[in-house]
């Protein structure tokens, strides 16, 4: 089947790195995104990532992908309070569920303390 | 460019009654898809649609209809409310039909409250 997994909670402190992790099911996806949700807000696209791809960087974020273990991961450099949010893992797989559409995660609730 | 609006942001309606939620993509975006969001299911896929016609449907019941305008504007039609059916409802759009290599861009949501 085709299913997105995350941890549903993570907190840091200011200026630390942050690494939010990710496993997918659907072994044809082609793209994996993340997205940020801030309160009360729909979702901002923040990085994608082809499968074909091991990793991408884009600024304070970093993607890797282990495409053998279904694992993706986010990782923000110097995490802000701003970054406080919710952050969806989702892929983009050609399943009979997805159907080209997006499976997201639960999203994992980002705290960043000062 | 303006990025993607959906109206109304906030709606409070009865259970029995009907409602109607609109999207207008960014310009030039063809394809819309619709999701609802729930604290105890997340994010779900309703119904993708591309030059007025539905293209994907997800696993919902079907109170939930849509539809597209020749201009790409989709609006989302839901009957007989349900207390469940309490959601933030978001729509996206993308350029061409997903599935291919197209990412999706999301509006700030409709939040809908049944009573």
């Amino acid at each position: 089947g085709e299913d997105v997994e995350q941890s549903l909670f993570l907190s840091v402190r200011e200026g630390d790195s942050s690494v939010i992790n990710c496993t997918y099911t659907d072994s044809s996806s082609t793209y994996l995104y993340w997205y940020k949700q801030e309160p009360g807000a729909g979702l901002q696209l923040l990085t994608y990532i082809f499968s074909n791809m091991d990793m991408k960087q884009d600024q304070r974020l970093t993607v890797l992908l282990n495409k053998k273990d279904k694992h993706l991961s986010l990782r923000i450099a110097d995490t802000q309070t701003g970054d406080s949010a919710i952050y969806f893992c989702a892929e983009r797989g050609l399943g009979l569920r997805s159907q080209g559409n997006l499976i997201f995660g639960k999203g994992t609730k980002l705290s960043v303390k000062p | 460019k303006a990025g993607v609006t959906q109206t109304p942001r906030y709606l409070i309606k009865t259970r029995g009654q009907q409602v109607t939620l609109s999207c207008s993509p960014i310009s030039g975006h063809r394809s819309v898809s619709w999701y609802q969001q729930t604290p105890g299911q997340g994010l779900q896929f309703l119904f993708e649609y591309f030059s007025e016609t539905q293209r994907n449907k997800g696993n919902f019941p079907g109170r939930f209809s849509g539809r597209q305008f020749s201009n790409s504007r989709s609006e989302m039609n839901v009957s007989t409310l349900e207390l469940g059916d309490s959601a933030l409802y978001l729509c996206a759009s993308s350029l061409a039909r997903m599935g291919g290599q197209e990412t999706q861009y999301f509006g700030p949501g409709t939040r809908l409250l049944v009573l």
